[in-house]
């Protein structure tokens, strides 16, 4: 079993829908919770950054952490075509551990 | 945000030779480097932590003599492919942290060896 299991999708949704992105993880020792952004051929970049079980937000964007059930999702409103990308979710098991779990990705397309 | 450089993005090679790939900090100074491994819509795989001025420490798995890892100064990490495969055609990630907090990701390099 993988330790963070996301699925890959594709997701294909119109533009202005919610996008709704989820994450599984096996080990409890997992505390701070990421989610990065991938366009095709280039590196990641950091869209949010979670370390407690609830809601943050940002801007368009949510992260949901449900650390007993070991589930964490993202949340896009009002999607746009620009939102179109690889969406990674990222966990580590402390502050100063900077060895980050990745899922797989999954494959987001907004459709104008 | 900071900027993390990679080169070349992309470079195809013959089997048996070495490939040099660079990992910049453009604006920042990072003690810290990470490389990764990425296959098709498969998640990164770390390789290996590099350390400005000591040895690099790999993964479970990755040979180090074949990923050789240089970080000689705090702007600079390298990933050299030995005598490269085809099965060693992927995408390589460097990532460069910044205070010691977050994690800048390089546009990758994607290897291919033919």
């Amino acid at each position: 079993q993988k330790e963070v299991e996301q699925d890959p999708g594709p997701l294909s949704v119109p533009e202005g829908a919610i996008v709704s992105l989820n994450c599984t993880y096996s080990n409890s020792a997992f505390q701070y919770f990421m989610w990065y952004r991938q366009y095709s051929r280039k590196g990641p970049e950091l869209l949010m950054y979670t370390y407690s079980s609830g809601n943050k937000e940002d801007g368009r964007f949510t992260a949901q952490v449900d650390k007993s059930s070991k589930y964490i999702s993202l949340f896009i409103r009002d999607s746009q075509p620009s939102d179109s990308a690889t969406y990674l979710c990222a966990m580590t098991r402390s502050s100063n551990d900077y060895k980050l779990s990745f899922g797989a990705g999954t494959t987001v397309t907004v459709r104008a | 945000g900071a900027v993390v450089s990679q080169h070349p993005s992309w470079v195809i090679c013959k089997s048996g030779t070495s490939v040099k790939i660079e990992c910049r900090s453009l604006d920042f100074q990072a003690t810290t480097m990470f490389w990764y491994r990425q296959f098709p819509k498969q998640s990164l795989m770390l390789m290996a932590t590099s350390n400005e001025g000591s040895k690099a420490t790999y993964e479970q798995g990755v040979e180090k003599d074949k990923f050789l890892i240089n970080h000689a100064s705090l702007t600079l990490s390298t990933l050299t492919v030995t005598s490269a495969h085809p099965e060693d055609s992927s995408f390589y990630i460097c990532s460069a942290l910044l205070g010691g907090t977050e994690a800048f990701f390089g546009q990758g390099t994607r290897l291919t060896v033919v």
